[in-house]
């Protein structure tokens, strides 16, 4: 079935560490997004691929990287400059159909300890 | 001032009533809109979306748009349990790629 897989589900990292978030699909989708949701807050958007080997930073970019090397990944990278990492992290993706609408991976939820 | 704006709730609502929710957006140059509806540590799935003004009905949820003023809205009728979660009003520029703005979600609690 096409969707978006994301892993890990859960993940915990110390203060200090470096983490990386995958992102994989299989939509054939040229769009692809990184949103981070904090609880009770909305979608907070933080990087987004527009086409290979091209990224544009979004809302909120600082302490985080991506790269995207293939049409099916978009991995991203907490890295230690991020100061309050621990939220639930989205992929999507977005197609070009009449719609346009993102669909989402299931998550991954990163906790510091 | 955000751009895509929703009443954080809780929105409590009878089992069968007609559950209202609202969305105010500040771009004109958004098109579409898009309701998507999250449970409690999940992700979002898409319920609706519509882009041209008036409704537009699927099933138990209409969505209802007013671009003149600026506002979007989703209907749930015969509310049940299971619609139980949080709906996220979100709006898309006119370009395939543009970023999607979204409001903070209205939390949506039917009691039996």
């Amino acid at each position: 079935d096409g969707g978006i897989t994301q892993s890990p589900k859960y993940l915990f990292r110390k203060e200090g560490q470096n983490v990386t978030l995958s992102c994989e699909q299989n939509l054939n989708h040229d769009a692809m997004y990184w949103y981070r949701q904090d609880p009770g807050q909305g979608l907070r958007l933080i990087y987004y691929s527009q086409i290979v080997n091209d990224f544009q930073k979004g809302d909120i970019a600082e302490g985080y990287s991506v790269s995207r090397e293939k049409k099916e990944s978009f991995p991203l990278t907490v890295t230690s400059a991020q100061k309050n990492p621990t939220a639930f992290y989205l992929c999507a993706s977005r197609g070009t159909t009449n719609t346009g609408e993102l669909f989402f991976g299931e998550g991954s939820r990163l906790t510091v300890l | 001032q955000k751009e895509v704006e929703q009443n954080s709730g809780p929105l409590s609502v009878p089992e069968g009533a007609i559950a209202s929710l609202n969305c105010t957006y500040s771009d004109r140059g958004s098109q579409s809109f898009f309701w998507y509806r999250q449970y409690s540590g999940k992700s979002p799935e898409l319920i609706m979306f519509i882009y041209s003004n008036g409704d537009k009905e699927d099933g138990r949820f209409t969505a209802q748009l007013n671009k003149a003023s600026q506002y979007v809205s989703l209907l749930i009728r015969d509310s049940q349990p299971s619609d139980s979660a949080t709906y996220l009003c979100a709006g898309s520029p006119t370009d395939s790629w543009g970023k999607f703005q979204f409001g903070a979600g209205t939390q949506v609690v039917v009691t039996p």
